[in-house]
C-alpha cells in the first residue's frame, strides 16, 4: 500500500505570493491533517479534514487554509507569504476519523522557502 | 506559553538499558496523549498513545505512563536498541468546544549507543 504522498517536495516563493501544497493520503484513509515544522516552534498542528469538512484547527492565522476533496486528497493554501512561513509542511492521514485519537501516517513533507 | 514541554532536548542511553523520555503539560483538559518518533529526513512515526482515563499503556518494548495529578507523561523503552535513536515527540489533544487542537512538545533526541 502506498504511503502518504506530498507534492511538491521543495518550493521557493517570494514574500507576498501565495502557495498551494498537495497531499494524497493512504488509500482508504479519510482523515487528513496538516502540520508546520520549524526549528524554533517545533511541530505545530494547522488543521484536520474528514469527509471534506474541516473538523479541527490549530492556532494559525486565516492566511492558512485548506480543503479536502471527495477522494480524500487535500490541499493547503498559504496566501500573502511571509518570511516566517518558511518551514517543512507535513501532511498526515489516519484511518480513524481523527488524528487526535488515532495513529497518523505522515508524508515526507514539503520544504517551503520564502525569500 | 508552551502547554506541552519536553524539558530534556537530548538523552543518551546504552544499548539494552531503559530509555525514559519525559513530557510535562499544563492544561488539565488534555484528554489524549500520543508519542511519535522522527528520523532525519522522514515524517514522524506513531509509537503509542494513552487516554487520560488510563495511567498506563504498553505495546511491546514501549510503555507510556500518565500521572494526571503531576501532569506528567513518560515513555519507557526497554530494552533500548540503536535503531531507537531518533527524536521523540509527545503530543496532547485539547478541545475548545467542538474544535480540537493537537499540541506537540519540541522533542527529545534519543541516542542509543551500542
Amino acid at each position: 500500500k502506498a504511503g502518504v504522498t506530498q507534492t511538491p517536495r521543495y518550493l521557493i516563493k517570494t514574500r507576498g505570493q501565495q502557495v498551494t501544497l498537495s497531499c494524497s493520503p493512504i488509500s482508504g484513509h479519510r482523515s487528513v491533517s496538516w502540520y508546520q515544522q520549524t526549528p524554533g516552534q517545533g511541530l505545530q498542528f494547522l488543521f484536520e479534514y474528514f469527509s471534506e469538512t474541516q473538523r479541527n484547527k490549530g492556532n494559525f492565522p486565516g492566511r492558512f487554509s485548506g480543503r479536502q476533496f471527495s477522494n480524500s486528497r487535500s490541499e493547503m493554501n498559504v496566501s500573502t507569504l511571509e518570511l516566517g512561513d518558511s518551514a517543512l509542511y507535513l501532511c498526515a492521514s489516519s484511518l480513524g476519523p481523527s488524528g487526535m485519537y488515532n495513529e497518523q501516517f505522515f508524508g515526507p513533507g514539503t520544504r517551503l522557502t520564502v525569500l | 506559553d508552551q502547554q506541552v514541554k519536553q524539558n530534556s532536548p537530548s538523552l543518551s542511553v546504552q544499548e539494552g538499558r531503559i530509555s525514559i523520555l519525559n513530557c510535562d503539560y499544563t492544561n488539565s483538559m488534555f484528554d489524549y496523549f500520543l508519542w511519535y518518533k522522527k528520523y532525519p529526513a522522514e515524517g514522524p512515526t506513531f509509537l503509542i498513545s494513552i487516554s487520560s482515563i488510563k495511567d498506563k499503556n504498553e505495546d511491546g518494548r514501549f510503555t507510556v505512563f500518565l500521572n494526571k495529578s503531576a501532569k506528567h507523561l513518560s515513555l519507557h523503552i526497554v530494552p533500548s536498541q540503536p535503531g531507537d535513536s531518533a527524536v521523540y515527540f509527545c503530543a496532547a489533544s485539547a478541545w475548545e468546544g467542538s474544535q480540537g487542537n493537537l499540541i506537540f512538545g519540541k522533542g527529545t533526541k534519543l541516542s542509543v549507543k551500542p
